[in-house]
């Protein structure tokens, strides 16, 4: 079993819908949690890192986290094209530790 | 501000020939640096990461090897290139959180 695990769609959208992705991950001494958002033939870039459960919030995007069932949620309100990328889900046990990715999600948001 | 760059950007290389990326990272020291590579549709997988000079672990068996000559560099190193090592080559570094370069991508053919 893969320690951090995503469907990896693709999903398609239209504009303005509100978009859910989700990451379940298996080991339990993982703390932290973070998405990221890959452009094509780019680099991933941080969007989200939260520690242990609950919600964080910036602007257009919520980063959820239950420990008890070991799920990983982004959301995307008022979705628009420019959030089309592939986006990873990680985890870590502390903040200096090894990164675990997992195999991302494709998202497209279709004008 | 710290940054971190990687070249090259992009390169085409023949089966069984060398292969040398570099990552170096500026405004920082001491910085936890990682290799990852992406394979054409697959999620991150962690190569080589580094805790400082010298130091170098390895995450998966290949004919791959990395090396940090200095603080801030990061060399990721083949003597003869396979078809599998065909991807997208990322270099990172940790400061609470992970940070990445703009990648290397490579063909073997």
């Amino acid at each position: 079993q893969k320690e951090v695990e995503q469907d990896p769609g693709p999903l398609s959208v239209p504009e303005g819908a509100i978009v859910s992705l989700n990451c379940t991950y298996s080991n339990s001494a993982f703390q932290y949690f973070m998405w990221y958002r890959q452009y094509s033939r780019k680099g991933p870039e941080l969007l989200m890192y939260t520690y242990s459960s609950g919600n964080k919030e910036d602007g257009r995007f919520t980063a959820q986290v239950d420990k008890s069932s070991k799920y990983i949620s982004l959301f995307i309100r008022d979705s628009q094209p420019s959030d089309s990328a592939t986006y990873l889900c990680a985890s870590l046990k502390t903040s200096y530790d090894k990164v675990i990715f997992g195999p991302g999600t494709s998202l497209s948001v279709i004008p | 501000s710290q940054t971190i760059h990687q070249w090259p950007a992009t390169l085409v290389q023949p089966v069984g020939s060398p292969l040398s990326l570099e990552c170096t990272v500026e405004g920082t020291s001491n910085p936890n640096l990682y290799w990852y590579r992406q394979a054409a549709g697959r999620g991150l997988q962690l190569l080589f990461y580094s805790v400082g000079i010298g130091q170098i672990s390895s995450e998966v068996p290949q004919n791959l090897s990395a090396s940090r000559p200095q603080d801030r560099q990061f060399i990721l190193s083949s003597k003869k290139l396979l078809l599998s090592d065909s991807g997208f080559y990322l270099c990172a570094w940790m400061s609470g959180e992970l940070f990445f370069g703009e990648g290397s991508r490579l063909t073997v053919l």
